[in-house]
């Protein structure tokens, strides 16, 4: 597609039910990463994936936080039992590594709300 | 760890000033990023800065990355409402590693 697209835009959920959330990168980019960027504060890394590599998930607050890359497709990061403090907007972005030090093409997000 | 510091946290502007933003890496990087959030939406990609000493424009907007590398400016000329937003840094330490963000500068442009 011609940008990265995110599914869910909006989550409601109740504490302790898991989340499931899309990431559809722009096509050819091998790498992808999730960030989280709760209300007023910065972006936090949770995971990099790169092509066929291992994925960086020196991020991820917790055991209850996952995801899954299939090649150079779609991602979905997992978050299981939710917590309100999970609440955030998660923010996908994807980018043209094999050439390096290129920026990345975010997402617009899914805003992710426990209640 | 890399660590981005931004200055000023928040900035109030009356509209057509200049203003500058700051972006202080604790190490010595490979890339400096600069992205624009507008509220409730997802980040746009100014530019990208990896040469020392070198500087960038687009339109209103100029980018310096210092001689070390480790210190970047952001500097907005003449500001409209429409400059307003989060203004967010990113450093990447190695070619292929992940982008750590600062924490962002809000700029409110008033009329």
């Amino acid at each position: 597609g011609a940008g990265v697209s995110q599914s869910p835009s909006n989550k409601v959920t109740e504490k302790g039910k898991d989340v499931e959330l899309r990431c559809d990168p722009i096509s050819g980019h091998t790498a992808l990463y999730w960030y989280r960027q709760r209300l007023g504060q910065g972006l936090e890394f949770l995971i990099y994936f790169q092509g066929n590599s291992a994925p960086d998930k020196s991020g991820l607050p917790s055991d209850r936080f996952s995801a899954e890359r299939t090649g150079e497709s779609v991602s979905t990061l997992t978050i299981q039992r939710t917590q309100q403090e999970d609440s955030a907007v998660y923010l996908c972005a994807s980018s043209l590594r094999s050439k390096g030090g290129y920026g990345y093409t975010f997402g617009s997000g899914t805003r992710l709300t426990v209640v | 760890s890399q660590e981005l510091e931004q200055s000023p946290q928040s900035l109030i502007v009356q509209e057509g000033k200049n203003l500058t933003i700051n972006c202080t890496s604790s190490k010595t990087l490979y890339g400096l990023y600069w992205y624009k959030q507008k509220y409730g939406e997802g980040l746009i990609f100014l530019m990208m800065l990896q040469k020392g000493g070198e500087e960038k424009s687009h339109e209103k907007i100029t980018a310096k990355l210092d001689e070390k590398k480790q210190q970047s400016s952001l500097h907005i000329t003449a500001s409209q409402p429409s400059h307003a937003g989060i203004y967010l840094c990113g450093a990447a330490p190695a070619r292929d590693d992940k982008i750590i963000f600062g924490k962002g500068t809000r700029l409110h442009i008033l009329p």
